[in-house]
């Protein structure tokens, strides 16, 4: 099974703040790797698809880049709506799997 | 409005069974591949199973393989789980998920989950 290593697995940050989260995977996956944000009590949301492409309505300030084994989510301006835990998914093979989230607490 | 409701969750006990279904709407439910998903209480989220929009291609994870069956009714717009030999472990949220591919593959529409208690 593809293993996801996501880091940090949590962050403190203020609105404003540029936040990256790092996702590795324990072999290339090349860009099936999806960004999901859940917050508590809800489903899951995706933000990006195939490592870089911003989901159809998800505001531009997320973006995606990687490929292969190592993968980033940066927020560039964090804001309010955005604290919440980010997950990865990989696609490449099967079991799908996640990283372990990553939890975007207010500073 | 592009919709999935997940139900059928409930407190079962241990060794028992359970079917969840999932009724779709505002899509062509026939025409996408079809997931299941979950996320035990404090914890990450976990996949458990994928059936083609043929329902000729089925695949599972491990922990679920064998105990679990997923199936889907395309005139009726419902995916299912079966799920029997529950165990504690099992207690979570159950979500049904939609696959879509769009250059790539991701899963794009999520149900709002229903939660599964294994307890006795």
């Amino acid at each position: 099974d593809i293993q996801l290593t996501q880091s940090p697995s949590s962050l403190s940050a203020s609105v404003g703040d540029r936040v990256t989260i790092t996702c590795r995977a324990s072999q290339g996956i090349s860009s099936h790797l999806a960004w999901y944000q859940q917050k508590p009590g809800k489903a899951p949301n995706v933000l990006i698809y195939g490592a870089s492409t911003l989901e159809s309505g998800v505001p531009s300030r997320f973006s995606g880049s990687g490929s292969g084994t190592e993968f980033t989510l940066t927020i560039s301006s964090l804001q309010p709506e955005d604290f919440a835990t980010y997950y990865c998914l990989q696609l490449n093979n099967y079991p799908r799997t996640f990283g372990q989230g990553t939890k975007v607490e207010i500073k | 409005e592009v919709q999935l409701e997940a139900a059928g969750g409930g407190l079962v006990h241990p060794g028992g069974s359970l079917r969840l279904s999932c009724l779709a709407s505002g899509f062509n439910f026939g025409g996408y591949e079809m997931n299941w998903f979950r996320q035990a209480p404090g914890k990450g989220l976990e996949w458990l199973s994928y059936i083609s929009s043929s329902g000729g291609i089925i695949k599972y994870a491990d922990s679920v393989r064998g105990r679990f069956t997923i199936s889907r009714d395309d005139a009726k717009n419902s995916l299912y789980l079966q799920m029997s030999s529950l165990s504690a472990e099992d207690t979570a949220v159950y979500y049904c998920v939609r696959e879509r591919f769009y250059f790539y593959y991701y899963m794009d529409v999520w149900g709002k989950g229903t939660t599964v208690i294994v307890s006795s």
